[in-house]
């Protein structure tokens, strides 16, 4: 069965503690692993995405990595606007861009 | 240029009870989605749609309808409201898969539920 498990559901950094967040993947045929961002009360916002092994995207504090079993986000020196929920997704084969998400790792960064 | 937008965002209907869920896109996306989020779970499938009049059964399409009469619009239906399906609506849009089109999915910003 296509799965997609982050961990951890929730993280609390202090403001310019870096850290990482995973995202384990267990699907048939992986054509691109995506990271959105979901503040509360709306819709989630595309970040990044990735293809195959070995890849690395960066985008401000924020850098996402693949292996072939899982994706990393890590965060760099975060600041409180970067509190929010953050989802990874991946795609398989289905004809319709199929996307599996994870429930998503909460992230809260205090001053 | 607005992206995806869905009305209404809140709704409160009692059990039995019918409403219809609207999603329109400006990008000419040819995909368009329907999911539900759930506290502690992903966002789940309902309905999609590849293309203008067609649409197709997601990972839980019982107890939703779906149309897409026109290339932008994507409405959802729930004929006869149920508790269970108090949730967070959202729906997005996406080019197909090609070798030069970026597919990432754009989403609206969502509908709150409650069925009481």
């Amino acid at each position: 069965e296509d799965q997609v498990t982050q961990s951890p559901e929730a993280l609390r950094l202090q403001e310019g503690e870096s850290s990482s967040l995973n995202c384990s993947y267990t699907v048939s045929g992986l054509r691109g692993l995506f990271w959105y961002r979901q503040d509360p009360g709306k819709g989630p916002e595309f970040l990044f995405t990735l293809y195959s092994a070995g890849e690395e995207k960066e985008k401000e504090r924020l850098k996402a990595t693949l292996t072939k079993k899982e994706s990393f986000l890590h965060i760099t020196a975060p600041k409180p606007e970067d509190s929010a929920t953050y989802l990874c997704a991946a795609r398989i084969s289905g004809g319709y861009n199929k996307l599996i998400f994870g429930a998503g790792t909460r992230l809260a960064v205090h001053p | 240029n607005a992206g995806v937008t869905q009305t209404p965002k809140f709704r409160v209907l009692k059990t039995g009870q019918s409403m219809t869920l609207l999603c329109a896109q400006d990008m000419n996306h040819e995909y368009m989605y329907w999911y539900r989020q759930d506290p502690g779970m992903g966002l789940r499938l309902i309905h999609y749609s590849v293309g203008e009049g067609t649409t197709a059964k997601g990972e839980v399409p019982d107890g939703y309808n779906v149309s897409r009469l026109k290339k932008q619009n994507f409405l959802l239906g729930l004929e006869s409201a149920a508790p269970s399906q108090t949730s967070v609506y959202f729906c997005a849009s996406s080019y197909r898969e090609g070798v030069l089109v970026n597919t990432e999915a754009f989403f609206g910003q969502g509908t709150r539920l409650t069925v009481v």
